[in-house]
């Protein structure tokens, strides 16, 4: 029982290429949420859901697409990777939006060439 | 929107000597979380202060919120190696409750 994972944990693509991250969580947690992180600054939400079918943008979303068809998953696509893409993505969930407990995935480096 | 500072950006510490990082909110806050990161890790929740001028402590960590529930610190005493890692406060990214919005982090050295 690994509560949130996500895969890959490692990633090298190219400019242009379209990207998914998988995010899967096993606590039946409403909330959902995606981040960056880059040196300098700090955790970005891109976007949030508060439920299935429930996505809405956060601080980032540009070039970022969600779907959230199943309580337990929220991928995140990057449609056309770009280089300022490269980043530390994590994802994490909550019981009950931020008056809860945020538990974080391990991550994913992804290098955009 | 919503914005979280965090000072210092860095700190680097004698093992045994104490630390202190401090988060100021723009806008009063309902809650505040705390979270850790290990270098190379994902963050970890460590406490959420919700009443105003709280005061919570874990083994050296004493955690504070102000009267006026804009800012708070996080204050370690007689730092250990095990501290080292980026600490970072939280607050309510919307009116809602329905996301987080985070302060850029303080990252802490720790020699030995």
């Amino acid at each position: 029982d690994a509560g949130i994972t996500q895969s890959p944990r490692y990633k090298i693509t190219e400019t242009g290429r379209q990207v998914t991250l998988m995010c899967h969580q096993t606590w039946s947690h409403s909330y959902m949420f995606w981040y960056r992180q880059d040196l300098g600054h700090g955790l970005r939400l891109i976007y949030y859901s508060a439920a299935a079918d429930i996505t809405d943008k956060g601080e980032v979303p540009d070039g970022y697409v969600v779907s959230r068809s199943k309580t337990e998953n929220f991928p995140l696509t990057l449609e056309s990777a770009t280089r300022s893409q490269t980043s530390v993505y994590f994802c994490a969930s909550s019981g009950s939006g931020s008056f809860d407990t945020q538990y974080f995935g391990p991550g994913t480096r992804l290098t955009v060439l | 929107g919503q914005q979280v500072m965090q000072i210092p950006q860095y700190q680097h510490v004698q093992e045994g000597e104490d630390f202190t990082t401090y988060c100021n909110s723009s806008t009063t806050l309902s809650n505040i979380q705390w979270y850790k990161q290990r270098p190379g890790g994902h963050p970890v929740f460590l406490i959420q202060l919700v009443k105003s001028g709280e005061v919570k402590k874990q083994k050296r960590l004493t955690f504070q919120f102000g009267e006026a529930k804009k800012n708070s610190s996080l204050h370690i005493t007689a730092t250990q190696t095990t501290d080292v890692g980026t600490y970072f406060c939280a607050g309510p990214g919307d009116n809602y409750g329905q996301n987080f919005v985070f302060g850029p982090g303080t990252r802490l050295s720790v020699l030995p």
